[in-house]
């Protein structure tokens, strides 16, 4: 088992519609949840990060944690040609990984017009 | 705003030569990491330093070797560059002793003929 796992996709989303990308992890004790989003041929960009149980709301993105269960979610809300790109969840305090980040291999949205 | 920056965006580089790639930060970061992202792979981690002087391999250390002699400054060194190691290299950033997120910088996509 993956210590992070994510569904490769492609997502296909109409323009307009809400985006749902659902990232599990193995580890229990995990601290720290971190989204990016990285568009092809470039590097990955923080969207959000959270750290407790609940939800958190940055504009169109909206970050889910639920430790019990041991996933996290984004969602994005009227999504956009633009939001057209890769998000890579990666999880802090996995095992003994320090102060390092465990990322998922990513999930492909495509946002059709 | 956090900068990361790398030393080149595209290199071409022969069989058995040594590469050095360059990353600095602008941040005052304690952690600075190294990975290479590849089709199907994902991010994985080569080499992390946590502090100038001291460094940890990572997932797949084998053929790079690193340096940190300054705390914003954190080179990637091939020793003898294989075509195996045609790939993206991606450098990071984060503060902090625990788990927070990182910053990426620019990417050098590496091509080794």
């Amino acid at each position: 088992q993956k210590e992070v796992e994510q569904n490769s996709g492609p997502l296909s989303v109409p323009e307009g519609a809400i985006a749902s990308l659902n990232c599990t992890y193995s580890d229990r004790v995990s601290q720290s949840f971190f989204w990016y989003r990285q568009y092809s041929g470039k590097s990955p960009e923080l969207i959000m990060s959270i750290y407790s149980n609940g939800d958190k709301e940055d504009g169109r993105f909206t970050a889910q944690l639920n430790k019990a269960s041991q996933y996290v979610s984004l969602l994005i809300r009227d999504s956009q040609p633009s939001d057209s790109a890769t998000y890579l969840c990666a999880v802090g305090g996995i095992k003994a990984a320090g102060n390092k980040l465990t990322f998922g291999g990513g999930t492909r949205v495509l946002v059709k017009p | 705003d956090v900068k990361v920056t790398q030393s080149s965006r595209y290199l071409v580089k022969r069989t058995g030569e040594k590469v050095f790639l360059e990353c600095v930060q602008d941040m005052d970061h304690e952690n600075m990491f190294w990975y290479r992202q590849d089709p199907g792979l994902g991010l994985r981690l080569i080499y992390f330093s946590y502090d100038v002087k001291m460094k940890e391999k990572g997932d797949i250390p084998e053929g790079y070797s690193v340096s940190r002699e300054k705390k914003e400054r954190f080179s990637l060194i091939l020793e003898s560059a294989s075509t195996n190691q045609t790939s993206m290299y991606l450098c990071a950033s984060s503060f902090g002793r625990v788990p927070t997120e990182q910053y990426f910088g620019p990417g050098t996509r590496l091509t080794v003929t």
